[in-house]
């Protein structure tokens, strides 16, 4: 069975950083893609952030390029956000998203941005 | 402003066919297969559909997806109280690097 698992979120002031966490089991980490994909108050996803299988190519929405890391270690089956300079906009459940079209999901981790 | 673009609402009484609509553009839906999510209230989003019209194992076949050019179409038949949900499409966008892109979202309401 297919797990994903967010940690790391929580309240932080704005222009403050913090770090995402997604452990994965019961698939082939290393074959898939992996995804972030966040949902602000009340509104619809929103893609943030994917990352090859390898690691070697990854992709940012253009809103977090420059401030938002996605890495990722196989050897661990962990995937990774490093969110630097947060703004208030940031805030929102963030998403751990596995496979090519976003099979599988984890159950969120909240981010609040605030003073 | 979403890329691809959903009716905010629709809504059907039990045992309707009720469609749902997603459109976008040439450098999306137009070159790359699109998936449909279902988010239940408080919960995460599930795969409902995917590469167009593909339903995961699990997904009764009340579900179907349609695509034709640069819209798509997710279609619910036999309506069910617990299809009441939000439902959200996706696909990859070719343009400015690369993206993935989503919906705005349908709220659908069973009656």
């Amino acid at each position: 069975e297919v797990q994903l698992v967010e940690s790391g979120g929580g309240l932080v002031q704005p222009g403050g950083s913090l770090r995402l966490s997604c452990a994965a089991s019961g698939f082939t980490f290393s074959s898939y893609w992996m995804n972030w994909v966040r949902q602000g108050p009340g509104e619809g996803l929103e893609w943030v952030a994917s990352i090859k299988r390898d690691g070697s190519e990854k992709h940012y929405v253009d809103s977090v390029k420059g401030r938002f890391t996605i890495s990722r270690d196989n050897a661990k089956n962990s995937m990774y956000l490093q969110m630097d300079s947060l703004r208030a906009e940031d805030t929102a459940v963030y998403y751990c998203a596995s496979h090519d079209q976003f099979d599988y999901w984890g159950q969120g981790t909240l981010v609040t941005v605030s003073s | 402003q979403s890329v691809l673009t959903q009716p905010p609402s629709a809504s059907g009484t039990p045992g309707q066919r009720v469609t749902i609509s997603c459109s976008g553009s040439s450098s999306n839906i137009g070159r790359n297969p699109v998936s449909w999510y279902q988010q239940l209230p408080g919960t995460a989003p599930k795969l409902l559909i995917y590469s167009n019209n593909q339903r995961p194992s699990g997904v009764p076949d009340r579900f179907s997806g349609s695509k034709s050019g640069t819209s798509a179409s997710l279609a619910i038949s036999g309506l069910q109280s617990e299809d009441e949900a939000d439902y959200y499409c996706a696909a990859w966008d070719d343009s400015l690097n690369g993206r993935w892109v989503f919906g705005g979202g349908t709220k659908l309401t069973v009656l």
